[in-house]
Protein backbone atom coordinates (compact mmCIF):
# COMPACT_ATOMS: atom_id res chain seq x y z
CA UNK A 1 0.00 0.00 0.00
CA UNK A 2 2.08 3.42 -1.18
CA UNK A 3 1.52 6.11 1.05
CA UNK A 4 2.57 9.35 1.02
CA UNK A 5 2.50 11.05 4.40
CA UNK A 6 3.70 14.76 4.58
CA UNK A 7 4.57 17.64 7.73
CA UNK A 8 2.41 19.10 9.49
CA UNK A 9 0.38 22.71 9.02
CA UNK A 10 2.91 25.77 8.85
CA UNK A 11 2.26 29.60 9.63
CA UNK A 12 4.69 31.89 8.15
CA UNK A 13 5.54 35.54 8.39
CA UNK A 14 5.94 37.48 5.12
CA UNK A 15 9.21 37.24 3.37
CA UNK A 16 10.38 34.06 4.88
CA UNK A 17 10.83 30.54 4.07
CA UNK A 18 8.95 27.44 4.50
CA UNK A 19 9.73 23.53 4.24
CA UNK A 20 7.05 20.94 3.76
CA UNK A 21 8.66 17.23 3.74
CA UNK A 22 6.54 13.78 1.97
CA UNK A 23 7.41 10.49 3.29
CA UNK A 24 6.68 7.58 0.97
CA UNK A 25 6.48 3.87 1.95
CA UNK A 26 5.25 0.88 0.67
CA UNK A 27 5.11 0.34 -3.56
CA UNK A 28 7.99 1.06 -5.65
CA UNK A 29 9.96 4.38 -6.26
CA UNK A 30 12.99 3.41 -8.30
CA UNK A 31 11.37 4.76 -11.65
CA UNK A 32 8.80 7.31 -9.84
CA UNK A 33 9.07 11.18 -9.88
CA UNK A 34 7.80 12.79 -6.34
CA UNK A 35 5.45 16.13 -7.53
CA UNK A 36 4.52 19.18 -5.72
CA UNK A 37 1.39 20.76 -6.54
CA UNK A 38 -0.22 23.57 -4.63
CA UNK A 39 -4.06 24.63 -4.86
CA UNK A 40 -4.76 28.18 -3.23
CA UNK A 41 -8.42 28.29 -1.10
CA UNK A 42 -10.69 28.15 -3.48
CA UNK A 43 -8.59 27.61 -6.35
CA UNK A 44 -7.40 25.23 -9.11
CA UNK A 45 -4.22 22.72 -8.68
CA UNK A 46 -1.19 23.93 -9.65
CA UNK A 47 2.05 22.20 -10.60
CA UNK A 48 5.16 22.94 -8.61
CA UNK A 49 8.17 20.91 -9.69
CA UNK A 50 9.06 17.19 -9.15
CA UNK A 51 12.33 15.27 -8.28
CA UNK A 52 13.19 11.83 -9.08
CA UNK A 53 14.56 10.71 -5.76
CA UNK A 54 16.72 7.76 -7.27
CA UNK A 55 18.69 10.06 -9.59
CA UNK A 56 18.25 13.08 -7.58
CA UNK A 57 16.96 15.26 -11.03
CA UNK A 58 14.46 17.99 -10.14
CA UNK A 59 12.87 20.42 -12.48
CA UNK A 60 10.73 23.27 -11.96
CA UNK A 61 7.49 25.24 -13.24
CA UNK A 62 8.97 28.21 -14.54
CA UNK A 63 6.73 30.38 -12.30
CA UNK A 64 8.63 29.44 -9.16
CA UNK A 65 12.58 29.48 -10.29
CA UNK A 66 14.89 30.74 -8.16
CA UNK A 67 11.57 30.54 -4.94
CA UNK A 68 11.28 26.98 -4.30
CA UNK A 69 13.78 24.26 -4.01
CA UNK A 70 13.25 20.15 -4.18
CA UNK A 71 15.17 18.13 -2.83
CA UNK A 72 15.21 13.87 -1.93
CA UNK A 73 16.71 11.47 0.48
CA UNK A 74 16.65 8.55 -1.19
CA UNK A 75 17.39 6.37 1.69
CA UNK A 76 14.27 7.16 3.25
CA UNK A 77 12.24 7.40 0.20
CA UNK A 78 11.53 11.60 1.55
CA UNK A 79 10.86 14.48 -0.53
CA UNK A 80 11.27 17.97 0.67
CA UNK A 81 9.97 21.31 -0.84
CA UNK A 82 11.15 24.49 0.17
CA UNK A 83 9.48 27.62 -1.02
CA UNK A 84 11.71 31.31 -0.42
CA UNK A 85 10.47 34.79 -0.13
CA UNK A 86 6.77 34.14 1.08
CA UNK A 87 4.19 36.13 0.14
CA UNK A 88 0.20 36.01 1.01
CA UNK A 89 -0.15 34.74 -1.95
CA UNK A 90 1.37 31.95 -1.40
CA UNK A 91 -0.95 30.88 1.39
CA UNK A 92 -2.03 27.44 -0.15
CA UNK A 93 -2.29 23.57 0.94
CA UNK A 94 0.62 21.70 -0.27
CA UNK A 95 0.26 18.39 -1.80
CA UNK A 96 2.86 15.64 -3.01
CA UNK A 97 2.47 13.27 -5.31
CA UNK A 98 3.48 10.27 -6.90
CA UNK A 99 4.40 10.05 -10.18
CA UNK A 100 5.77 8.28 -13.20
CA UNK A 101 8.45 10.36 -14.95
CA UNK A 102 7.62 8.40 -18.33
CA UNK A 103 4.31 8.89 -18.51
CA UNK A 104 3.61 11.33 -16.02
CA UNK A 105 0.25 10.33 -14.28
CA UNK A 106 0.16 11.21 -10.59
CA UNK A 107 -1.26 8.03 -8.69
CA UNK A 108 -0.71 8.63 -5.11
CA UNK A 109 -1.08 11.70 -2.99
CA UNK A 110 0.09 13.02 0.51
CA UNK A 111 -2.90 14.50 2.75
CA UNK A 112 -1.62 17.72 1.83
CA UNK A 113 0.11 20.54 4.41
CA UNK A 114 -2.03 23.81 4.43
CA UNK A 115 0.76 26.78 4.41
CA UNK A 116 -1.04 29.62 5.69
CA UNK A 117 1.19 33.10 5.43
CA UNK A 118 0.26 35.95 7.18
CA UNK A 119 1.36 39.28 8.96
CA UNK B 1 -4.89 31.65 -16.74
CA UNK B 2 -4.48 27.85 -16.80
CA UNK B 3 -2.73 26.22 -19.83
CA UNK B 4 -5.01 23.97 -20.34
CA UNK B 5 -8.23 25.06 -21.21
CA UNK B 6 -11.55 23.50 -18.83
CA UNK B 7 -15.38 24.43 -18.12
CA UNK B 8 -16.27 26.27 -15.11
CA UNK B 9 -19.29 23.85 -14.44
CA UNK B 10 -21.30 21.25 -16.19
CA UNK B 11 -24.48 19.88 -14.63
CA UNK B 12 -26.74 16.53 -15.45
CA UNK B 13 -29.02 14.63 -13.87
CA UNK B 14 -29.18 11.03 -12.17
CA UNK B 15 -28.57 8.65 -14.65
CA UNK B 16 -27.48 10.89 -17.27
CA UNK B 17 -24.09 11.83 -19.36
CA UNK B 18 -21.74 14.28 -19.16
CA UNK B 19 -18.67 15.10 -20.59
CA UNK B 20 -15.90 17.61 -20.05
CA UNK B 21 -13.37 18.80 -22.55
CA UNK B 22 -9.91 19.80 -21.91
CA UNK B 23 -8.34 22.14 -24.76
CA UNK B 24 -5.06 22.33 -24.66
CA UNK B 25 -2.33 23.43 -27.55
CA UNK B 26 0.32 22.30 -30.56
CA UNK B 27 2.93 22.28 -27.11
CA UNK B 28 0.99 19.94 -24.66
CA UNK B 29 -1.73 17.96 -25.64
CA UNK B 30 -1.17 18.36 -29.31
CA UNK B 31 3.10 17.42 -28.73
CA UNK B 32 1.39 13.97 -27.92
CA UNK B 33 1.81 14.24 -24.00
CA UNK B 34 -0.72 12.00 -22.22
CA UNK B 35 -3.63 13.62 -20.61
CA UNK B 36 -4.91 12.40 -17.37
CA UNK B 37 -7.82 13.28 -15.25
CA UNK B 38 -8.63 13.97 -11.45
CA UNK B 39 -11.55 14.13 -8.87
CA UNK B 40 -11.26 15.92 -6.02
CA UNK B 41 -13.93 15.76 -3.67
CA UNK B 42 -14.02 18.71 -0.81
CA UNK B 43 -11.19 18.79 1.57
CA UNK B 44 -9.62 15.54 0.40
CA UNK B 45 -6.71 15.79 -2.04
CA UNK B 46 -6.66 14.66 -6.14
CA UNK B 47 -7.10 11.09 -7.12
CA UNK B 48 -6.45 9.79 -10.38
CA UNK B 49 -9.81 8.93 -12.07
CA UNK B 50 -8.01 8.31 -16.14
CA UNK B 51 -3.91 8.16 -16.88
CA UNK B 52 -2.70 7.68 -20.24
CA UNK B 53 -5.42 9.16 -22.32
CA UNK B 54 -8.24 6.86 -21.80
CA UNK B 55 -6.97 4.14 -18.97
CA UNK B 56 -8.68 3.82 -15.86
CA UNK B 57 -6.81 2.77 -12.67
CA UNK B 58 -7.99 -0.25 -10.65
CA UNK B 59 -11.05 0.55 -8.72
CA UNK B 60 -12.31 3.68 -11.02
CA UNK B 61 -16.13 2.36 -12.40
CA UNK B 62 -16.27 1.62 -15.87
CA UNK B 63 -18.79 4.70 -16.23
CA UNK B 64 -15.23 7.08 -16.31
CA UNK B 65 -13.87 7.38 -19.80
CA UNK B 66 -11.57 9.49 -21.52
CA UNK B 67 -10.43 10.51 -24.82
CA UNK B 68 -7.61 12.29 -26.99
CA UNK B 69 -7.88 13.94 -30.47
CA UNK B 70 -5.56 16.71 -31.45
CA UNK B 71 -5.20 19.37 -29.13
CA UNK B 72 -8.04 18.87 -26.79
CA UNK B 73 -9.46 15.75 -24.58
CA UNK B 74 -12.20 14.48 -23.18
CA UNK B 75 -13.31 12.98 -19.37
CA UNK B 76 -16.85 11.35 -19.84
CA UNK B 77 -19.14 10.16 -17.25
CA UNK B 78 -22.26 8.15 -17.66
CA UNK B 79 -25.44 7.34 -15.70
CA UNK B 80 -24.35 9.84 -13.19
CA UNK B 81 -24.69 9.53 -9.41
CA UNK B 82 -24.97 11.90 -6.52
CA UNK B 83 -21.62 10.82 -5.49
CA UNK B 84 -19.94 12.21 -8.56
CA UNK B 85 -20.61 15.68 -7.49
CA UNK B 86 -17.06 16.84 -7.50
CA UNK B 87 -14.08 18.78 -9.30
CA UNK B 88 -12.22 17.34 -12.40
CA UNK B 89 -9.10 18.45 -13.68
CA UNK B 90 -7.22 17.17 -16.47
CA UNK B 91 -3.05 17.32 -16.49
CA UNK B 92 -0.60 17.19 -19.22
CA UNK B 93 3.25 18.39 -19.66
CA UNK B 94 4.45 21.31 -22.13
CA UNK B 95 7.05 21.15 -24.10
CA UNK B 96 7.41 25.14 -24.02
CA UNK B 97 7.77 25.07 -20.30
CA UNK B 98 10.61 23.01 -20.37
CA UNK B 99 8.68 19.47 -19.59
CA UNK B 100 6.44 21.17 -16.54
CA UNK B 101 3.41 19.99 -15.57
CA UNK B 102 0.48 22.06 -16.60
CA UNK B 103 -3.24 21.33 -15.45
CA UNK B 104 -7.09 22.15 -16.52
CA UNK B 105 -8.75 25.56 -14.26
CA UNK B 106 -10.67 22.34 -13.18
CA UNK B 107 -14.34 21.54 -13.92
CA UNK B 108 -16.82 21.62 -11.06
CA UNK B 109 -19.51 18.81 -11.83
CA UNK B 110 -23.13 19.22 -10.46
CA UNK B 111 -25.48 16.29 -9.88
CA UNK B 112 -29.08 17.87 -10.22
Amino acid sequence: QVQLVQSGAEMKKPGSSVKVSCKASGGTFSSYAISWVRQAPGQGLEWMGRIIPMLGVANFAQKFQGRVTITADKSTITAYMELSSLRSEDTAVYYCARGSHITGELDYWGQGTLVTVSS
Amino acid sequence: QSVLTQPPSVSGAPGQRVTISCTGSSSNIGAAYDVHWYQQLPGTPPKLLIYGNNNRPSGVPDRFSGSKSGTSASLAITGLQAEDEADYYCQSYDSSLRGSGVFGGGTKLTVL
